[in-house]
């Protein structure tokens, strides 16, 4: 079983669907929860981050962690067409950068106008 | 401030061939961390440098390798190219390579082509 497990899609919905893209884990050491924004041709860029469970909120995104089931979801709403990208699940059990982050291989989103 | 920045941006090379990628961290970065992200394996970390000494490598051949300059830029280089290696290269640097996981920042990342 892999550490970090998120559905490839592709994932494609009307514009101004809301969107749920989730990961599980197996490690229960992990309590550092990130999402990542990979447009094509770039590089990730940070979109939301959590310590330990519970949610959080920014503007259309929400970032929910349940560390019991070992399963965390970034809800996207009123989706436009401009967050068609792939969309990276990360975690790590502390801190730095080390080579402590495992990545999902992320899930393909498509918003059609 | 400027983000990271990789050169180049796109690579054509052939097997058995050797390539050299470059990294400019963020100003005042001094960690830089190295990514490989392909369709099939998804991102995997390479190896980090702080203060021009590897401080952690990950599960990669010896063919690829890395340094740091005394200004914190990188260069990872690797060489007698396999047709596996094709993917891209991702750099990303933090403070001190420390802090939170969310902490470091990624740039847009070399694309390389093995024939």
């Amino acid at each position: 079983q892999k550490e970090v497990e998120q559905d490839p899609g592709p994932l494609s919905v009307p514009e101004g669907a809301i969107v749920s893209l989730n990961c599980t884990y197996s490690n229960s050491a992990f309590q550092y929860f990130m999402w990542y924004r990979q447009y094509s041709r770039k590089g990730p860029e940070l979109l939301m981050y959590t310590y330990s469970s519970g949610n959080k909120e920014d503007g259309r995104f929400t970032a929910q962690v349940d560390k019991s089931s070992k399963y965390i979801s970034l809800f996207i709403r009123d989706s436009q067409p401009s967050d068609s990208a792939t969309y990276l699940c990360a975690m790590s059990g502390r801190r730095g950068s080390q080579g402590n982050l495992i990545f999902g291989k992320g899930t393909k989103l498509s918003v059609k106008p | 401030k400027a983000g990271v920045t990789q050169t180049p941006r796109y690579l054509i090379k052939t097997r058995g061939q050797q390539v050299t990628l470059s990294c400019s961290p963020i100003s005042g970065h001094r960690s830089v961390s190295w990514y490989q992200q392909t369709p099939g394996q998804g991102l995997q970390f390479l190896f980090e440098y702080f203060s021009e000494t590897q401080r952690n490598k990950g599960n990669f051949p010896g063919r690829f390798s890395g340094r740091q300059f005394s200004n914190s830029r990188s260069e990872m280089n690797v060489s007698t190219l396999e047709l596996g290696d094709s993917a891209l290269y991702l750099c990303a640097s933090s403070g001190d390579g420390q802090g939170a996981p969310w902490e470091q920042f990624f740039g847009p990342g070399t694309r390389l082509t093995v024939l």
